[in-house]
Protein backbone atom coordinates (compact mmCIF):
# COMPACT_ATOMS: atom_id res chain seq x y z
CA UNK A 1 0.00 0.00 0.00
CA UNK A 2 1.48 3.63 -0.95
CA UNK A 3 1.95 5.83 1.41
CA UNK A 4 1.27 8.61 -1.26
CA UNK A 5 -2.15 8.75 -2.91
CA UNK A 6 -2.52 9.07 -6.36
CA UNK A 7 -5.96 8.50 -8.72
CA UNK A 8 -5.32 5.52 -10.87
CA UNK A 9 -5.99 6.98 -14.34
CA UNK A 10 -6.15 10.89 -15.87
CA UNK A 11 -7.07 11.62 -19.49
CA UNK A 12 -7.53 14.20 -21.89
CA UNK A 13 -7.18 15.19 -25.77
CA UNK A 14 -4.35 16.94 -27.17
CA UNK A 15 -4.28 20.90 -26.45
CA UNK A 16 -5.90 20.37 -23.12
CA UNK A 17 -4.73 21.09 -19.53
CA UNK A 18 -4.54 18.43 -17.24
CA UNK A 19 -3.67 17.99 -13.81
CA UNK A 20 -3.03 15.28 -11.17
CA UNK A 21 -2.99 14.86 -7.64
CA UNK A 22 -0.97 13.48 -4.70
CA UNK A 23 -2.18 13.31 -1.36
CA UNK A 24 -0.09 12.88 2.05
CA UNK A 25 0.69 13.68 5.31
CA UNK A 26 2.43 15.57 7.76
CA UNK A 27 5.15 13.24 7.88
CA UNK A 28 5.96 13.46 3.89
CA UNK A 29 4.41 16.33 1.74
CA UNK A 30 3.44 18.05 4.85
CA UNK A 31 7.22 18.53 5.66
CA UNK A 32 9.16 17.72 2.81
CA UNK A 33 9.47 18.40 -1.13
CA UNK A 34 7.87 16.59 -3.85
CA UNK A 35 9.17 15.26 -6.86
CA UNK A 36 7.01 13.85 -9.83
CA UNK A 37 8.68 11.06 -12.10
CA UNK A 38 7.70 9.92 -15.63
CA UNK A 39 7.98 6.55 -17.10
CA UNK A 40 6.86 5.58 -20.33
CA UNK A 41 6.05 1.84 -20.87
CA UNK A 42 8.66 -0.47 -20.27
CA UNK A 43 11.34 2.25 -19.40
CA UNK A 44 13.14 3.38 -16.43
CA UNK A 45 11.68 6.43 -14.50
CA UNK A 46 12.97 9.89 -15.28
CA UNK A 47 12.38 12.89 -13.03
CA UNK A 48 10.01 15.44 -14.22
CA UNK A 49 9.81 17.76 -11.16
CA UNK A 50 11.93 18.13 -8.23
CA UNK A 51 11.73 20.51 -5.09
CA UNK A 52 7.45 20.23 -5.51
CA UNK A 53 7.84 23.15 -8.68
CA UNK A 54 11.28 23.13 -10.37
CA UNK A 55 11.70 21.48 -14.06
CA UNK A 56 14.99 19.68 -14.93
CA UNK A 57 16.83 21.13 -17.35
CA UNK A 58 15.27 19.53 -20.78
CA UNK A 59 11.67 19.30 -19.57
CA UNK A 60 8.94 22.09 -20.92
CA UNK A 61 7.96 24.01 -19.39
CA UNK A 62 4.23 22.64 -20.48
CA UNK A 63 4.80 20.89 -17.06
CA UNK A 64 4.44 22.33 -13.60
CA UNK A 65 3.97 21.05 -9.98
CA UNK A 66 2.85 22.66 -6.82
CA UNK A 67 2.46 21.64 -3.54
CA UNK A 68 0.46 22.90 -0.53
CA UNK A 69 -0.48 21.41 2.65
CA UNK A 70 -0.20 17.24 2.65
CA UNK A 71 -1.05 17.21 -1.38
CA UNK A 72 0.54 18.33 -4.52
CA UNK A 73 -0.04 18.37 -8.10
CA UNK A 74 1.49 18.35 -11.38
CA UNK A 75 -0.10 19.82 -14.35
CA UNK A 76 0.67 19.29 -18.32
CA UNK A 77 -0.69 21.86 -20.65
CA UNK A 78 -0.62 21.99 -24.04
CA UNK A 79 -1.25 18.57 -23.86
CA UNK A 80 0.60 15.88 -26.67
CA UNK A 81 0.23 12.48 -27.35
CA UNK A 82 4.00 11.44 -26.21
CA UNK A 83 2.80 12.51 -22.79
CA UNK A 84 0.89 9.33 -22.80
CA UNK A 85 2.92 7.94 -19.99
CA UNK A 86 2.48 7.23 -15.77
CA UNK A 87 3.09 9.73 -13.18
CA UNK A 88 4.86 8.99 -9.65
CA UNK A 89 4.66 11.29 -6.81
CA UNK A 90 7.29 11.04 -4.17
CA UNK A 91 8.24 12.38 -0.47
CA UNK A 92 10.84 11.55 1.99
CA UNK A 93 8.48 10.25 5.15
CA UNK A 94 9.87 11.59 8.57
CA UNK A 95 7.71 9.35 10.45
CA UNK A 96 9.75 6.21 9.88
CA UNK A 97 13.60 5.43 10.49
CA UNK A 98 13.61 7.41 7.28
CA UNK A 99 12.41 6.42 3.63
CA UNK A 100 11.59 7.75 0.43
CA UNK A 101 7.61 6.83 -0.21
CA UNK A 102 6.07 6.67 -3.68
CA UNK A 103 2.12 7.51 -4.71
CA UNK A 104 0.83 4.65 -6.92
CA UNK A 105 1.12 6.27 -9.82
CA UNK A 106 -1.32 7.97 -12.41
CA UNK A 107 -1.61 6.56 -15.99
CA UNK A 108 -2.25 9.39 -18.35
CA UNK A 109 -3.81 8.48 -21.12
CA UNK A 110 -4.02 11.34 -24.51
CA UNK A 111 -7.59 10.26 -26.27
CA UNK B 1 27.25 12.26 -19.08
CA UNK B 2 25.78 10.25 -16.21
CA UNK B 3 25.22 6.49 -16.12
CA UNK B 4 23.80 3.79 -13.71
CA UNK B 5 23.61 0.03 -14.77
CA UNK B 6 22.77 -2.39 -12.94
CA UNK B 7 23.41 -5.88 -13.54
CA UNK B 8 22.34 -9.75 -11.07
CA UNK B 9 19.24 -9.81 -11.80
CA UNK B 10 17.94 -13.68 -12.35
CA UNK B 11 15.74 -16.39 -11.72
CA UNK B 12 15.95 -17.69 -8.62
CA UNK B 13 14.19 -20.06 -5.82
CA UNK B 14 11.87 -18.67 -3.18
CA UNK B 15 14.42 -18.55 0.02
CA UNK B 16 17.33 -18.15 -1.96
CA UNK B 17 19.89 -15.45 -2.67
CA UNK B 18 20.72 -13.06 -4.97
CA UNK B 19 23.51 -9.88 -5.37
CA UNK B 20 22.41 -6.67 -7.49
CA UNK B 21 25.20 -4.33 -8.34
CA UNK B 22 24.66 -0.86 -9.66
CA UNK B 23 27.85 0.44 -11.47
CA UNK B 24 27.66 4.60 -11.81
CA UNK B 25 29.93 6.62 -14.56
CA UNK B 26 30.32 10.38 -15.70
CA UNK B 27 29.89 11.38 -11.80
CA UNK B 28 31.97 12.25 -9.15
CA UNK B 29 30.77 8.43 -7.18
CA UNK B 30 31.39 8.49 -4.04
CA UNK B 31 29.59 12.08 -3.63
CA UNK B 32 26.17 10.60 -4.23
CA UNK B 33 23.47 8.53 -2.15
CA UNK B 34 22.45 5.36 -4.45
CA UNK B 35 19.11 3.87 -3.88
CA UNK B 36 17.32 0.86 -5.06
CA UNK B 37 13.87 1.21 -6.18
CA UNK B 38 11.34 -1.72 -7.21
CA UNK B 39 8.82 -2.48 -9.49
CA UNK B 40 7.00 -5.18 -9.42
CA UNK B 41 5.12 -6.33 -12.58
CA UNK B 42 2.08 -4.15 -13.48
CA UNK B 43 2.72 -2.11 -9.74
CA UNK B 44 4.34 0.79 -8.92
CA UNK B 45 7.48 1.79 -7.93
CA UNK B 46 8.63 0.98 -4.42
CA UNK B 47 11.52 2.19 -3.31
CA UNK B 48 13.52 -0.20 -1.17
CA UNK B 49 17.25 0.85 -0.04
CA UNK B 50 19.04 3.57 0.36
CA UNK B 51 23.21 4.44 0.97
CA UNK B 52 25.11 7.51 1.68
CA UNK B 53 27.93 8.89 -0.38
CA UNK B 54 30.50 7.05 1.76
CA UNK B 55 28.32 4.43 3.09
CA UNK B 56 28.28 5.16 6.61
CA UNK B 57 24.05 5.40 6.47
CA UNK B 58 22.19 2.98 5.49
CA UNK B 59 18.16 2.60 5.18
CA UNK B 60 15.83 0.19 4.42
CA UNK B 61 11.92 -0.03 3.36
CA UNK B 62 10.60 -2.02 6.15
CA UNK B 63 9.36 -4.86 3.53
CA UNK B 64 13.26 -5.94 3.01
CA UNK B 65 14.67 -5.11 6.56
CA UNK B 66 17.02 -8.03 7.71
CA UNK B 67 16.90 -9.59 4.65
CA UNK B 68 18.50 -6.98 2.06
CA UNK B 69 21.88 -5.67 3.05
CA UNK B 70 22.98 -2.34 0.75
CA UNK B 71 26.85 -1.84 0.62
CA UNK B 72 29.07 0.08 -1.66
CA UNK B 73 32.74 -0.07 -3.13
CA UNK B 74 33.70 3.58 -4.30
CA UNK B 75 37.37 2.06 -5.75
CA UNK B 76 34.97 0.37 -8.39
CA UNK B 77 31.90 3.01 -8.36
CA UNK B 78 29.73 0.03 -7.67
CA UNK B 79 26.71 -0.44 -5.35
CA UNK B 80 25.57 -3.72 -4.48
CA UNK B 81 22.01 -5.34 -3.37
CA UNK B 82 22.48 -8.29 -1.24
CA UNK B 83 19.39 -10.13 -1.24
CA UNK B 84 18.56 -12.98 1.27
CA UNK B 85 15.75 -15.28 2.29
CA UNK B 86 13.96 -14.16 -1.45
CA UNK B 87 10.04 -14.28 -1.40
CA UNK B 88 7.44 -14.37 -4.47
CA UNK B 89 6.87 -10.82 -3.61
CA UNK B 90 10.53 -9.48 -4.11
CA UNK B 91 9.67 -10.10 -7.82
CA UNK B 92 10.67 -7.36 -9.30
CA UNK B 93 12.74 -5.27 -11.80
CA UNK B 94 14.91 -3.39 -10.17
CA UNK B 95 16.29 0.11 -10.45
CA UNK B 96 19.17 1.97 -9.11
CA UNK B 97 19.33 5.92 -8.94
CA UNK B 98 21.51 8.26 -8.21
CA UNK B 99 20.34 10.71 -5.25
CA UNK B 100 20.79 14.58 -5.35
CA UNK B 101 20.50 15.27 -1.64
CA UNK B 102 20.65 19.49 -0.56
CA UNK B 103 19.98 21.19 2.54
CA UNK B 104 16.10 21.47 1.39
CA UNK B 105 15.70 18.99 -0.71
CA UNK B 106 16.32 16.46 -2.62
CA UNK B 107 15.11 13.52 -5.57
CA UNK B 108 16.59 11.16 -7.94
CA UNK B 109 18.25 12.87 -10.88
CA UNK B 110 19.08 9.28 -12.97
CA UNK B 111 18.25 5.73 -13.14
CA UNK B 112 19.51 3.29 -14.69
CA UNK B 113 17.48 1.01 -17.37
CA UNK B 114 16.73 -1.99 -14.68
CA UNK B 115 17.31 -5.63 -14.04
CA UNK B 116 14.96 -8.21 -13.27
CA UNK B 117 14.29 -10.20 -10.11
CA UNK B 118 12.39 -13.35 -11.11
CA UNK B 119 11.23 -15.62 -7.39
CA UNK B 120 10.09 -18.98 -8.30
CA UNK B 121 8.14 -20.36 -5.21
Amino acid sequence: QSLLTQPPSASGTPGQRVTMSCSGTNSNIGTNSVNWYQQFSGTAPKLLIFNNDQRPSGIPDRFSGSKSGTSASLAISGLQSDDEAEYFCSAWDDSLIGAWVFGGGTKLTVL
Amino acid sequence: EVQLLESGGALVQGGGSLRLSCVGSGFMFSSYAINWVRQAPGKGLEWVSLISGFGSNTYYADSVKGRFTISRDNSKNTVYLQMNSLRADDTAVYYCAKDVVTAIFSYFDSWGQGTLVTVSS
